[in-house]
């Protein structure tokens, strides 16, 4: 297996405009997550789906942030309208049956 | 409330000097505690799963070790190669969750 998939692994964008970033779980896992990493905060769970239902977006930062997951290979998180204090990198991660989570290599989202 | 703390939050060794990482976690109903390691640019790689106080994992020159409060990650004889962040997780003890709760990281150098 290739492992997760993220795009695009860059991204830099202007204040105001739409993001979209896109993920691929692993095949077969029924768990899906959404993560930001900053240094300031360290490893933050923004939204988790299960069987491609979403089951808690409590950490998702505002309305400006939204993430759905059509069917189980994909699952997109998009930031609308993005602002600096988004700068960060984000990580999709599924899971395994024994409660592991793998990660995908991330997108460095910039804002300017 | 669900916390995972890690210590120290870095931590310099020379080569070959054994040391240890330390986990405590206060996490209802733990269902596993997870190390991960994860080198700069990439994307938290799974280490260890340990499910219950007294077991111990092994990878080369890591183990994991679990009690009722804490984990520690052992390095034994390291090497510059082990220079990484190491995360530490709990998952969570209600059924259907799939959250994990990760603690900030210890990043570790490894001189030659």
């Amino acid at each position: 297996d290739a492992g997760v998939i993220q795009s695009p692994r860059h991204e830099v964008t202007e204040m105001g405009q739409e993001v979209t970033l896109r993920c691929k779980p692993i095949s077969g896992h029924d768990y899906l997550f959404w993560y930001r990493q900053t240094m300031m905060r360290g490893l933050e769970l923004l939204i988790y789906f299960n069987n491609n239902v979403p089951i808690d977006d409590s950490g998702m930062p505002e309305d400006r942030f939204s993430a759905k997951m059509p069917n189980a290979s994909f699952s997109t998180l998009k930031i609308q309208p993005s602002e600096p204090r988004d700068s960060a990198v984000y990580f999709c991660a599924s899971r395994a049956r024994g409660g592991e989570q793998y990660f995908g290599p991330g997108t460095r989202l910039t804002v300017t | 409330e669900d916390q995972v703390t890690q210590s120290p939050e870095a931590l310099r060794l020379q080569e070959g000097e054994s040391s240890s990482l330390n986990c405590s976690y206060t996490v209802s109903g733990l269902r596993g505690l997870f190390w991960y390691r994860q080198d700069p640019g990439k994307g938290p790689e799974f280490l260890f799963t340990l499910y219950s106080a007294g077991e111990e994992k092994e990878k080369e020159r890591l183990k994991a070790t679990l009690t009722k409060k804490e984990s520690f990650l052992h390095i034994t004889a390291p090497k510059p190669e082990d220079s990484a962040t190491y995360l530490c997780a709990g998952l969570h003890g209600s059924s259907n969750t799939g959250k994990l709760i990760f603690g900030q990281g210890t990043t570790l150098q490894v001189k030659p």
